[in-house]
């Protein structure tokens, strides 16, 4: 079974500061992809970014990059100059290209930036 | 990217009685739906799959007795929480996919705040 774990449940930055979320998983998968959702207070999910496991090139959508580290099961998320409208939940999650195609979220980090 | 809704964004409603939640995806065909619960401050957690035409396949401690799921259209996606009780009371979120090894990315309706009072 697939597991998302995020590690870091809270975490506070000032305005324009960059932040790292941290998310690691575990899979015997070869192929699946990775991605990070935002859920502001409105609670609708945002997609953020989306990483696919056999592109070794990091993804990036303007201020949001992630460091995707394949053998070590890793995908963080990078926020450069954050705003205020970045204030959310962000959840991790995982999905393989095969069988049901089920979403697996890791425990979520609050993200706070403070003005 | 696509559009998916989900109807009503809140409801309140009493205690035995069944509340109905709707999602459709607007501008796609959906081949699979997911609905998913979330209590404060928690984390998504799926409760079913439901793909058209077929039964819904529910995760493990989910009664699908109460929560009934309809995926009679490749549009439309429907949870009956039955004989609703306060303990039911939570965010219920939906999500659809198009289906297929590369469409992989999940879009999710605006969710649905059930209060049984």
């Amino acid at each position: 079974a697939q597991t998302v774990t995020q590690s870091q449940p809270e975490m506070s930055v000032q305005e324009a500061e960059t932040v790292t979320l941290s998310c690691t998983y575990d899979t015997s998968e070869n192929n699946y992809y990775l991605f990070w959702y935002k859920q502001p207070p409105s609670r609708q999910m945002i997609l953020v970014i989306r990483q696919e496991a056999y592109k070794q090139q990091n993804a990036t959508e303007n201020r949001f990059s992630v460091n995707f580290q394949k053998a070590a099961k890793s995908f963080s998320l990078k926020i450069s100059d954050s705003q205020l409208g970045d204030t959310a939940m962000y959840f991790c999650a995982f999905v393989t290209l095969w069988g049901a195609q089920k979403l697996v979220f890791g425990q979520g980090t609050r993200l706070t930036i403070n003005p | 990217g696509a559009v998916v809704s989900q109807h009503p964004s809140w409801v309140i409603c009493k205690s035995g009685t069944s509340v109905k939640i709707e999602c459709r995806s607007l501008d796609f065909q959906a081949t699979t739906m997911f609905w998913y619960r979330q209590f404060p401050k928690q984390s998504l957690m799926l409760m079913a799959t439901s793909n058209e035409g077929s039964k819904a396949t529910y995760e493990q401690g989910v009664e699908k007795d109460k929560f009934l799921i309809n995926h009679a259209s490749l549009t439309l996606s429907t949870l009956t929480v039955t004989s609703a009780h306060p303990e039911d009371s939570s965010f219920y979120i939906c999500s659809a996919r198009v289906g297929g090894i590369m469409n992989t990315e999940a879009f999710f309706g605006q969710g649905t705040r059930l209060t049984v009072v």
